[in-house]
């Protein structure tokens, strides 16, 4: 079945300027985790969505934001973007019920904030 | 911030040999996960252990799970040139508490292997 899809794949923006990106899950799976990559910080978790419900958040600016469609799709979204934005962002996809569950991740959207 | 500290940093080896690289954790977790990351790419799941389980194998993938030590290795037998990429452990801390969806990652290893 598919893997985890990250559309889109590279994004150039300007500072001040807003983006989306968008995950779509592995067929079944109803948890979307998102995470920020960069060299200084690692992977950071952003936040995660089941059912279209956000139930956890990690410890960033009001400026990130996401949701959750009812197709388990989910997108986020970054206003007012800054330079140090500029991050690998990746999405996670998982069954999202019980303790031991695989997280899958997409190939990631490359954002580069000038 | 990051749960995990992984060594070594960074390792280098030949083709055929063995590969061992291990992570450190500071709380409880329900599972550690690792990953493959190739030159900045999407993560690839490797394998999941959990916190019951001591060891696990896939293939030529070895993981080990101390909890009482809070730490894992993962080896990687008779290495190909394939295997080169960034390598990452991940907790999931939800033991006692609602950590949804999250992973806590460490900082990885890379690794390199010289044909």
């Amino acid at each position: 079945k598919a893997g985890v899809t990250q559309t889109p794949r590279y994004l150039i923006k300007t500072r001040g300027q807003q983006v989306t990106l968008s995950c779509s899950p592995i067929s079944g799976h109803r948890s979307v985790s998102w995470y920020q990559q960069t060299p200084g910080q690692g992977l950071q978790f952003l936040f995660e969505y089941f059912s279209e419900t956000q139930r956890n958040k990690g410890n960033f600016p009001g400026r990130f934001s996401g949701r959750q469609f009812s197709n388990s799709r989910s997108e986020m979204n970054v206003s007012t973007l800054e330079l140090g934005d500029s991050a690998l962002y990746l999405c996670a996809s998982s069954l999202g019920r019980g303790t031991n569950t695989e997280a899958f991740f997409g190939q990631g959207t490359r954002l580069t904030v000038v | 911030s990051q749960q995990g500290e992984e060594d070594p940093q960074a390792l280098s080896i030949q083709e055929g040999e063995n590969a061992t690289m291990n992570c450190s954790y500071k709380t409880s977790i329900n599972n550690l996960q690792w990953y493959r990351q190739n030159s900045g790419r999407g993560l690839v799941h490797l394998i999941l252990i959990r916190s019951n389980e001591r060891e696990k194998h896939s293939g030529r993938l070895r993981v080990t799970l101390d909890t009482s030590k809070k730490s894992s290795s993962l080896l990687i037998t008779a290495s190909r040139a394939a295997d080169t990429a960034s390598y990452f452990c991940a907790t999931d801390a939800r033991a006692g508490g609602t950590s949804y969806g999250k992973l806590t990652f460490g900082q990885g290893t890379i690794l390199t292997v010289h044909p």
